[in-house]
């Protein structure tokens, strides 16, 4: 299975300021995805990295506040921007995994974002 | 994705065989039961899928009804560290163009000592 790493692990960030997120993967996926989980809530889907291409944004998300860069295979960033406190939330990546049959998701630690 | 629902929580003695189940009634021909968990403070962590078929590996066996509404993950002898929100997610399988994986609010699995 992949094996992803995240940086931060966590942040206090003062409202109004932005923060980026890195995710790191040891081997080349096609698929990688940026959650969102709210305090006490379950995981919610923000966009899909492309790489090459701008991300694939869900619902209720939208590129001037989470920008996504996927660069390679192995790299992407999100940025949260202009944050406020309801942006306090653990944000995680993901990978899928193609080398199988079936194509299970992989996530990382997360990163916990805390804003003041 | 087809909707599941789940009980809210459940507590199991260590162990024990935990069962927890899972409804998905409105399952599609061609989509797939995923099981995850998350531990506190981690990130989610694959278990088991299975389209119609029991399946088990190392970690949980997977049985799956015949009409394939409902499911239940099976964890033969859970210990403490199998304290997790467990997620049963109805997903597309392979080739078929949407990876995405709808999380609801899962079953919160409390293992007692």
């Amino acid at each position: 299975s992949a094996v992803i790493s995240q940086k931060p692990s966590r942040d206090i960030c003062q409202r109004g300021t932005s923060l980026t997120i890195q995710c790191q993967v040891d081997s080349q996926v096609t698929m990688m995805f940026w959650y969102r989980q709210q305090p006490g809530q379950s995981l919610t889907l923000i966009a899909t990295a492309n790489q090459g291409s701008e991300a694939t944004y869900e619902s209720g998300f939208v590129i001037d506040k989470f920008p996504i860069s996927r660069p390679n295979l192995t790299f992407s960033t999100l940025t949260v921007s202009n944050m406020s406190p309801e942006d306090s939330s653990i944000y995680l990546c993901s990978v899928q995994d193609e080398t199988g049959s079936s194509y299970e998701q992989y996530f990382g630690p997360g990163t916990r974002l805390t804003v003041t | 994705d087809a909707k599941t629902t789940q009980p809210t929580s459940m507590d199991c003695a260590e162990g024990r065989a935990a069962n927890l189940p899972c409804n998905h009634s409105t399952i599609s021909g061609n989509e797939y039961v995923y099981w995850y968990r998350q531990i506190h403070s981690q990130g989610p962590q694959y278990i088991i899928h299975g389209l119609k078929n029991n399946e088990t590996n190392e970690m949980a066996s997977l049985i799956i009804t015949e009409d394939r509404k409902s499911s239940t993950l099976i964890l033969p002898h859970a210990t403490l560290r199998d304290t997790a929100v467990y997620y049963c997610i109805v997903r597309v399988g392979a080739g078929a163009g949407s990876y995405q994986l709808t999380f609801g609010k899962g079953t919160k699995l409390s293992v007692i000592p």
